[in-house]
């Protein structure tokens, strides 16, 4: 399974509300499908599991939505440290590929 | 609380092995509950994931990389290491450790950057 994330780049003001999309190259299950924000030198933060559940400590303004082939991470009112890169990951289980995780290309979040 | 320490050469040659070690405070690398997982991320790409270890020893792979990669664990030095054979530069990368719950990586190291000299 590919994610493929769009936009590459979303360029947009503090206040301003954030929509990010990750689409499946085929239907997932939303159980297995995560969000990632990462800043530049920093590891990656887990912002969102299992399509829309919050990981502990992550504010409210970031919320997961989407099923099947889409899904969409949505921060509501941008904040200054919410610049980053986004990434979505799935995790996927068959009898050729047991125990697989693969991450989307990531979006960039700048400040405009 | 949790933390998660990568440790290990920050150069190595081509063609020879890469180790690394993850070391696990504040949590059990025995508990039944989490897997634990090694990812990488090339200067200023994105994140691969390369391999997986549960408590009881099942190691899964990411099969780009599967014949060259060993993750395995050491429970009396809360460790899970991570060695890929015949490196090249394609390998150079941070090297993230992280914990595996819900089908996710809810805790990371700090990550370490290994540079792959020729």
């Amino acid at each position: 399974i590919e994610l493929t994330q769009s936009p590459g780049t979303l360029s947009l003001s503090p206040g301003e509300r954030a929509t990010l999309s990750c689409r499946a190259s085929q239907s997932v299950s939303g159980n297995y499908l995560a969000w990632y924000q990462q800043t530049p030198g920093q590891a990656p933060r887990l912002l969102i599991y299992g399509a829309f559940r919050r990981a502990t400590g992550i504010p409210d303004r970031f919320s997961g939505s989407g099923s099947g082939t889409d899904f969409t991470l949505t921060i509501s009112r941008l904040e200054p440290e919410d610049f980053g890169m986004y990434y979505c990951q799935h995790y996927g289980s068959s009898l050729i590929k047991p125990h697989m995780y693969t991450f989307g290309q990531g979006t960039k979040l700048e400040i405009k | 609380q949790l933390q998660l320490q990568e440790s290990g050469p920050g150069l190595v040659k081509s063609s020879e092995t890469l180790s690394l070690n993850c070391t696990v405070s504040g949590g059990s690398l025995t508990s039944t509950s989490y897997y634990w997982g090694w990812i990488r991320q090339p200067p200023g790409k994105g994140l691969e994931w390369i391999g997986s270890i549960y408590f009881s020893g099942s190691t899964y792979y990411n099969p780009s990389l599967r014949s060259r990669v060993t993750v395995s664990l050491d429970t009396s030095k809360s460790q899970f290491s991570l060695k890929l054979t015949s490196v090249t530069a394609a390998d150079t990368a941070v090297y993230y450790c992280a914990r595996i719950t819900d089908y996710a990586f809810d805790s990371w190291g700090q990550g370490t950057l290994v540079t792959v000299s020729s």
